[in-house]
């Protein structure tokens, strides 16, 4: 079946913008997480998601990150008045019993 | 909170050399350890894992051992390949299903 997707792959912005990041998981998938990744870094975790709501937003740095699952399964990640600090591919993953994660391709956002 | 410790951050072998990729975390609560492949500009890929009921698993060319006492697990890669070259990650998950990641390590195999 197809595997989680995420869309736009690359998003360029300036500072101060409002950007929209989403994820598609697998289907029937319903613990969703949000990562960053940095160049040569492991992902940061940002959001973990167990059907609509959020079980975890720990990872979230500051209150300019949101993240919502209405529906359960797709998700957006919001990031309000972006800062250069913020470039880095947002990464998305899913699991069907909390244990292993399948990745998304990315975003890659760069704020100039 | 949790933190996870990776070592080599890099690493060269010569091809049909073995590998091993070490790691350590700090909250003996953590019960499940997967290691990711990462290639240059792709997603990170699962390679293998072990939860902390069982000391060791492999698969094909790759194993993993997992110390409980010692808190450390690691990654073994025998007969490698060119392939096998990428950026690996251990990670560790806090129950909850968040993963804390290593800061990877860099595996060049050499023809």
């Amino acid at each position: 079946g197809a595997g989680v997707s995420q869309t736009p792959s690359n998003k360029v912005t300036e500072k101060g913008k409002y950007v929209e990041l989403r994820c598609d998981p697998i289907s029937g998938h319903t613990a969703l997480y949000w990562y960053r990744q940095s160049l040569g870094q492991g992902p940061e975790f940002l959001i973990y998601f167990q059907g609509t709501g959020a079980a975890d937003d720990s990872g979230l740095p500051n209150d300019r990150f949101f993240a919502v699952r209405p529906e359960g399964s797709v998700s957006t990640l919001k990031i309000q008045r972006t800062e250069r600090g913020d470039s880095a591919v947002y990464l998305c993953a899913s699991s069907l019993n909390r244990d292993e994660q399948f990745f998304g391709p990315g975003t890659r956002l760069t704020v100039l | 909170g949790e933190n996870v410790e990776q070592h080599p951050s890099t690493l060269s072998v010569q091809e049909g050399d073995s590998a091993v990729i070490k790691c350590t975390y700090s909250d003996s609560a953590s019960n499940y350890f997967p290691w990711y492949k990462q290639e240059l500009g792709k997603r990170p890929q699962l390679i293998i894992d072990i939860r902390s009921n069982v000391g060791e698993k492999k698969d094909q060319r790759i194993a993993v051992t997992l110390n409980k006492t010692a808190k450390h697990f690691s990654l073994h890669i025998t007969e490698t390949q060119p392939e096998d070259s990428a950026v690996y990650f251990c990670a560790a998950s806090l129950n909850s299903g968040k993963l804390i990641f290593g800061q990877g390590t860099t595996l060049q195999v050499k023809p």
